[in-house]
């Protein structure tokens, strides 16, 4: 397996602009993780799910993230619309019972 | 609310030590516990994981430990070389209402590790 599958790798939108981001996690693996990376805050939790139904989506910041499954290949975490604070590098996990793999993340800069 | 600590932030070391990075989690209730390695610019690699009933994990150079009661683990790098620079992150998984893998995990801020030659 090619491991967890993130695209783009680098985004750079104006302000205001929707952003989407997408992850293809390892086949197999039933639960998906949205992460986001700063410099300030860590690595922060974003929205999580389990056979495509969100489990857990109380670390996304506000009305303007939303995150999607619609099958066990893929998703998507978009922002809508993009703020300079949203600049940071995203990544997506997928598991299956323990380890968590990660994608090399998409670097995000909102100008 | 778990939170995780990591000391040292950064640690510079010469080629060839033997050095300690620590962890420690508020809430003794995990799962397991994994560490990771992040090269600037990339992503997360898993470097090893501790289930919750085990005490120590070894791969290579590597030797990780758990002490789940007093909330603490530690990551062990024998003989450490140049190419073990990186920022190393531990991660716990908590005990929730999903088994497995269906919690998530609380990241340390991590160690950065510079190896010189």
């Amino acid at each position: 397996d090619a491991g967890v599958i993130q695209s783009p790798r680098h985004e750079v939108t104006e302000m205001g602009q929707e952003v989407t981001l997408r992850c293809k996690p390892i086949s197999g693996h039933d639960y998906l993780f949205w992460y986001r990376q700063t410099m300030m805050r860590g690595l922060e939790l974003l929205i999580y799910f389990n056979n495509n139904v969100p489990i857990d989506d109380s670390g996304m910041p506000e009305d303007r993230f939303s995150a999607k499954m619609p099958n066990a290949s893929f998703s998507t975490l978009k922002i809508q619309p993009s703020e300079p604070r949203d600049s940071a590098v995203y990544f997506c996990a997928s598991s299956y019972d323990t380890e968590a793999f990660f994608g090399q993340g998409t670097r995000l800069t909102v100008v | 609310k778990q939170e995780v600590t990591q000391i040292p932030a950064a640690l510079s070391v010469p080629e060839g030590e033997n050095l300690v990075l620590n962890c420690s989690f508020t809430d003794s209730a995990i799962y397991n516990l994994q560490w990771f390695r992040q090269d600037p610019g990339k992503g997360l690699t898993s470097l090893l994981l501790i289930q919750s009933s085990q005490r120590e994990q070894t791969s290579g150079r590597l030797n990780a430990s758990l002490d789940k009661s007093s909330g603490r683990s530690t990551l062990y790098i024998a003989a450490s070389q140049p190419g073990d620079s990186a920022t190393y992150l531990c991660a716990v998984q908590g005990v929730g209402k999903l088994t497995g893998g269906g919690n998530k995990l609380t990241f340390g801020t991590g160690t950065q590790l510079k190896v010189e030659l």
